[in-house]
C-alpha cells in the first residue's frame, strides 16, 4: 500500500525558509506520477503550491512561484518543498500528494499525506 | 491562471439529493475533479474526469458538466456525507486550481 508522510519543522520564524520533505513508501517515485504540495490555512480552503515530475520538471502556483522550489530525490524516495521569506500568511497545514494523469491537463490528486501544520511565528 | 467558484454552503435533508456547482470559464476545455474533506482529515478524491468514480467510491456520488459549470451530486444523502467538498481542475500550463470549497450540511 502506498503511503506518503510529511516531515519537517512545525514552527518557522518570519522571513526564514520553510522546508518540508515527503517520504514515499510502497511505490516507486520514478513511476509515471507527479508529486505535489498543497496547503490549507486554518479554517480556509485548499491551495495548490506546486508539482514535480520524476524527471525533475516542475510546475508552480503563479502566486507563489518567486518563493517556491520543489525537488525530487529518486534515490531517497522523497520529494521536498522549500518556501522562502515566509510570513504569518504562510501558516497552514501542508499536504504532500501524488498526482496521476495521462498528461498535465488530466492530473488528479489520488493520494494525500496526512498533512503537517506549519506555523510561522517569532 | 483561472478561477473556480463554488457556493460556500449547501444544506439538504437526509434522503434528498445534494448538488454542488463549480463554475469557471476554463471548464469547457478542462476536466473537473471533486474531493471530500472531513474535519481533521486529508481530502479524498470522489470524482475525476468530470464524472468518473474512483474504485471504492459510492455510486451515490456522481458528477456532470455543462458548459462553464460542473456539478457534483450526492443522492440519498446521509449524515456521514456532511463534509467540505472541493472542485479542482488543471490547465495546459500545468497549474492546478481548487474551488473555494462548499460545506455540505445534512439537516
Amino acid at each position: 500500500q502506498v503511503h506518503l508522510q510529511e516531515s519537517g519543522p512545525g514552527l518557522v520564524k518570519p522571513s526564514e525558509t520553510l522546508s518540508l520533505t515527503c517520504d514515499v513508501s510502497g511505490s516507486s517515485i520514478s513511476s509515471n506520477y507527479y508529486w505535489g504540495w498543497i496547503r490549507q490555512p486554518p479554517g480556509e480552503g485548499l491551495e495548490w503550491i506546486g508539482t514535480v515530475y520524476h524527471s525533475g520538471t516542475t510546475y508552480y502556483n503563479p502566486s507563489l512561484k518567486s518563493r517556491v522550489s520543489i525537488s525530487v530525490d529518486t534515490s531517497k524516495k522523497h520529494f521536498s518543498l522549500r518556501l522562502t521569506s515566509v510570513t504569518a500568511t504562510d501558516t497552514a497545514v501542508y499536504f504532500c500528494a501524488r498526482e496521476t494523469g495521462t498528461n498535465i491537463v488530466t492530473r488528479v490528486i489520488d493520494l494525500w499525506g496526512q498533512g503537517t501544520l506549519v506555523t510561522v511565528s517569532s | 491562471s483561472f478561477e473556480l467558484t463554488q457556493p460556500p454552503s449547501v444544506s439538504v435533508s437526509p434522503g434528498q439529493t445534494a448538488r454542488i456547482t463549480c463554475s469557471g470559464d476554463a471548464l469547457p476545455n478542462q476536466f473537473t475533479s471533486w474531493y471530500q474533506q472531513k474535519p481533521g482529515q486529508a481530502p479524498v478524491l470522489v470524482i475525476y474526469k468530470d464524472s468518473e468514480r474512483p474504485s471504492g467510491i459510492l455510486e451515490r456520488f456522481s458528477g456532470s458538466t455543462s458548459g462553464t459549470t460542473a456539478t457534483f451530486a450526492i443522492s440519498g444523502v446521509q449524515a456521514e456525507d456532511e463534509a467540505d467538498y472541493y472542485c479542482q481542475s488543471a490547465d495546459t500550463s500545468g497549474s492546478v486550481v481548487f474551488g473555494g470549497g462548499t460545506r455540505l450540511t445534512v439537516l
